[in-house]
């Protein structure tokens, strides 16, 4: 089993629409956990990091499930702008970041 | 305040080759790191430095060496260069290793 595991998309969907994205880890002693985002030939960048309380940023809404070993992001009222790719990142003690394979987004006009 | 720079942005090199890739930042970062990222592959930590003089390899680190002789400069050296190096390439840098990794921009490297 691969360590941080995603949809593999990708996503088309309308401008307005609701899109969810999963995402699944190994290993189990990970301690922190985000969702960056990616736009295309750029650096990835932090979008949020994702609490077990779940945490909401705006139309953004991540979510954590420590037993089941897997994180979630909620995207409401989808914007063009949103079209990116969005990677699941997981970190253990070590400090070291662990980078799913993104899953690209394209919001339709 | 010009957060991660890479140098250069992009470079074709011949099998056998060698270059340094540059990487500074100037937001006084303890953890600095180097990725690749590959199609299908996402980004793949290849060394890591917690501090001045102090480097960890990564997950695929063979064919790499770094050094961090400051706070700011953390440089990627290939030694000799070959085709399954061609890739995109990420430094990035944070106060510790697991809040906000600040990127940079990314060498896009080809080795023929």
């Amino acid at each position: 089993r691969k360590e941080v595991e995603q949809d593999p998309g990708p996503f088309n969907v309308p401008e307005g629409a609701t899109v969810a994205f999963n995402c699944t880890y190994s290993n189990s002693a990970s301690q922190s956990f985000f969702w960056y985002r990616q736009d295309c030939r750029k650096e990835p960048k932090l979008l949020m990091s994702v609490y077990s309380s779940g945490n909401e940023d705006g139309r953004f809404t991540a979510q954590l499930n420590r037993a089941s070993q897997y994180i979630s992001l909620l995207i409401r009222d989808s914007k063009l702008s949103d079209s990116a790719t969005y990677l699941c990142v997981v970190s253990g003690s070590n400090y070291k970041l662990t980078f799913g394979k993104g899953t690209l987004l394209t919001v339709n006009p | 305040n010009a957060g991660v720079t890479q140098t250069p942005k992009f470079q074709v090199l011949k099998t056998g080759q060698s270059m340094t890739l540059q990487c500074a930042q100037d937001m006084n970062h303890e953890y600095m790191s180097w990725y690749r990222q590959d199609p299908g592959m996402g980004l793949r930590l290849i060394h890591y430095s917690v501090g001045a003089g102090i480097t960890d390899q990564g997950e695929v680190p063979n064919g790499y060496n770094v050094s961090r002789s400051t706070t700011e400069d953390f440089p990627l050296r290939l030694l000799s260069a070959a085709p399954s190096q061609t890739s995109v390439y990420f430094c990035a840098s944070s106060l510790t290793g697991v809040v906000t990794q600040y990127f940079g921009p990314g060498t896009r490297l080809l080795v023929l």
